[in-house]
């Protein structure tokens, strides 16, 4: 069965910390995308990649990173954690949107 | 630019009760539309799609036809369970490597 696997489902750290959100998928596809989730608000995207090396800014950037060193590999980087960063994060993949997303089962960050 | 409108939530039923969930989208070409599903505490799964004018996505007993003249791609199921409830997410996109997403309905089912 295909997998996005996102390393972590729970997570808290402190405001100021560093933080990596690592996700990982095994169908070989070229797009990944991180979303943030939020009570009222939906899904909001914060960056995608088409391919290794490469990124592109969503929705709502500001105060986040991103890191595709790999194919398989999307990390998520909060440089400086605050607290409006507490939510669940969800990462995805596609080969092409035409044949939708597949979505890992999210990591939910408490920012304390 | 392209987007959808879902209908707000909560969406409170009875067991056994019809669904419906409005979807309308706006898009300047010929979107594909999908529906998501996300039950509590986890990410969303592709519940059904369409890729064409009036094509029926089905699924779990869930169904959405795509229809053109109206912009819509409403979700009904004939009988929801308790088990239905969740969060759907309507989606669309037009050929690009990206989904446009719904803001959610929350789904609510009552023994």
């Amino acid at each position: 069965d295909v997998k996005v696997t996102q390393s972590s489902r729970y997570l808290v750290k402190r405001t100021g910390e560093k933080v990596f959100l690592e996700c990982v998928q095994d169908m070989d596809h070229e797009n990944m995308f991180w979303y943030r989730q939020d009570p009222g608000l939906g899904l909001r995207l914060i960056y995608f990649s088409y391919d290794v090396k490469m990124k592109e800014k969503g929705d709502i950037p500001e105060g986040y990173s991103v890191s595709r060193e790999k194919k398989e590999r999307f990390s998520l980087i909060l440089e400086s954690a605050s607290t409006n960063q507490t939510s669940m994060y969800l990462c995805a993949s596609s080969f092409q949107a035409l044949y939708g997303y597949t979505f890992g089962s999210g990591t939910r960050l408490t920012v304390v | 630019g392209d987007s959808v409108t879902q209908m707000e939530g909560p969406v409170t039923l009875s067991e056994e009760a019809f669904l419906t969930i409005n979807c309308t989208y706006t898009a300047t070409g010929y979107p594909s539309l999908f529906w998501y599903v996300q039950y509590p505490g986890e990410g969303l799964q592709l519940l059904l799609k369409a890729t064409k004018a009036d094509d029926k996505g089905s699924n779990k007993g869930f169904e959405a036809t795509y229809r053109k003249e109206t912009t819509s791609f409403h979700l009904e199921k004939g009988s929801v369970q308790v088990s239905d409830s969740a969060v759907y997410f309507c989606a669309l996109t037009d050929g690009g490597n990206k989904l446009v997403f719904g803001a959610g309905t929350i789904l609510r089912v009552k023994s």
